[in-house]
Parts: structure tokens; C-alpha cells; sequence
């Protein structure tokens, strides 16, 4: 247990369906990320929040909406989406986002399938 | 372009025996991070060097980092079959104060009982 959790663990949707992730932390953090995984390429980082605020947004197209109610809660939004955003989605939270401690902590994931 | 890559892709090797694993950067760094992710599963961080220390030990894990070559290894020493796992080096960008970690494609090494 990395104290980072998330939810739902699996999720089918159809292409015109509007679901959520959620993701909580419970470390006393201050930063919060989501992140995509696809078979065969890198993590790519999709968000950063920070004291709530976002920092950074990866070119992520809209049909993925952030929100950040706090610093312990994430949501990852999901409407309209297309069969290429079958992957898994992960979440992380780190104390501060700068610096030389930003080690990040990881939930288990949300394989996503899209049908 | 891409960060950190790992070399080699994928490690095949038996239980005891050592394993090392490559990873290098292009730009400058604060830190480099090694995770660990069971398959399906995620990341799990396992040490962090900075950018002034050459080595770190953690248990069995040994980390270098050479700036001048912008590399770093992983070496896990009398590996287990519960070591087999995919393993990504991550660097952070001095400059970059939003947090972004840069992420190789990983190492997937595979121990053999």
C-alpha cells in the first residue's frame, strides 16, 4: 500500500459514455498528478496539481477534464472518448512538486477500456 | 525528445545471479528516481539519487550516477524471482518547477526461479 488509492480498478465504456476516476491520497501531500499508460511507450504525464491549482497540462485533449476539490482528491473526467484512450490511468501524489524530494507515490491504476 | 531511456529493454536472468540496468538522460537534472511496476500495476519508487551524489544503496539496490555522461545504472545484487518486474528511471527538470518527471520506457527483467 502506497497510500495513494484509486477507483474504479477496471472500467469499460462505450465511446459516448461520461465516466470518472477518482484518486485520494491520504500522505498529506501537496501534489497531485495523473498519468496515461500505454502498451509499449512511456508514462505520460496528462496533469499536475498543486495546493489545488493546476500546474501543468500536457496538451491532454478536453474530452479529459481535471479537478482538483482538494489537496487529498483527484478527478480524471471522462466524456466522449475514442478507442486509442484504452490504457491505464494513473494516479500519484508527491509532498511538493520542486526540489530535490519530489519522489512521487502511486495508486494501483485504472485499466480503462473503451469500446 | 525522450528523457530517460533504459537499456537494455528487457532482461532475462536467473534467480541469484545480478542484474544491472542502464538508463540516460539528455538534459540536465535535480534528481534521478528508479521505480519498480508489477505488471498491470503501479509504480512503486525505489530510490532517488541527486544530482551531487555518485552512488546510493538501499538494501539490495545500487544506484551510480555519472552527470558527465548523463547515465545512471540500477544493479539489484542476488536477484529473486519476486524481483521480475518492469523498472523506469525518471528525472526531474531543475528548471521545471511544475513537477513534471520524465520517464524512460523501462527495463522489464524477468527472473527465473
Amino acid at each position: 500500500e502506497t497510500g495513494v488509492t484509486q477507483t474504479p480498478r477496471h472500467l469499460v465504456m462505450g465511446m459516448t459514455n461520461k465516466k470518472s476516476l477518482k484518486c485520494e491520497q491520504h500522505l498529506g501531500h501537496n501534489a497531485m498528478y495523473w498519468y496515461k499508460q500505454s502498451a509499449k511507450k512511456p508514462l505520460e504525464l496528462m496533469f499536475v496539481y498543486n495546493f489545488k491549482e493546476q500546474t501543468e497540462n500536457n496538451s491532454v485533449p478536453s474530452r479529459f477534464s481535471p479537478e482538483c476539490p482538494n489537496s487529498s482528491h483527484l478527478f480524471l473526467h471522462l466524456h466522449t472518448l475514442q478507442p486509442e484512450d484504452s490504457a491505464l490511468y494513473l494516479c500519484a501524489s508527491s509532498q511538493q512538486t520542486s526540489g530535490k524530494n519530489n519522489e512521487q507515490f502511486f495508486g494501483p491504476g485504472t485499466r480503462l477500456t473503451v469500446l | 525528445s525522450q528523457q530517460g531511456e533504459e537499456d537494455p529493454q528487457a532482461l532475462s536472468i536467473q534467480e541469484g545471479e545480478n542484474a544491472t540496468m542502464n538508463c540516460s538522460y539528455k538534459t540536465s537534472i535535480n534528481n534521478l528516481q528508479w521505480y519498480r511496476q508489477n505488471s498491470g500495476r503501479g509504480l512503486v519508487h525505489l530510490i532517488l539519487i541527486r544530482s551531487n551524489e555518485r552512488e546510493k544503496h538501499s538494501g539490495r539496490l545500487r544506484v551510480t550516477l555519472d552527470t558527465s555522461k548523463k547515465s545512471s545504472s540500477l544493479l539489484i545484487t542476488a536477484s529473486r524471482a519476486a524481483d521480475t518486474a518492469s523498472y523506469f528511471c525518471a528525472t526531474a527538470d531543475p528548471y521545471n518547477q511544475g513537477g513534471k518527471l520524465i520517464f524512460g520506457q523501462g527495463t522489464e527483467l524477468s527472473v527465473k526461479p
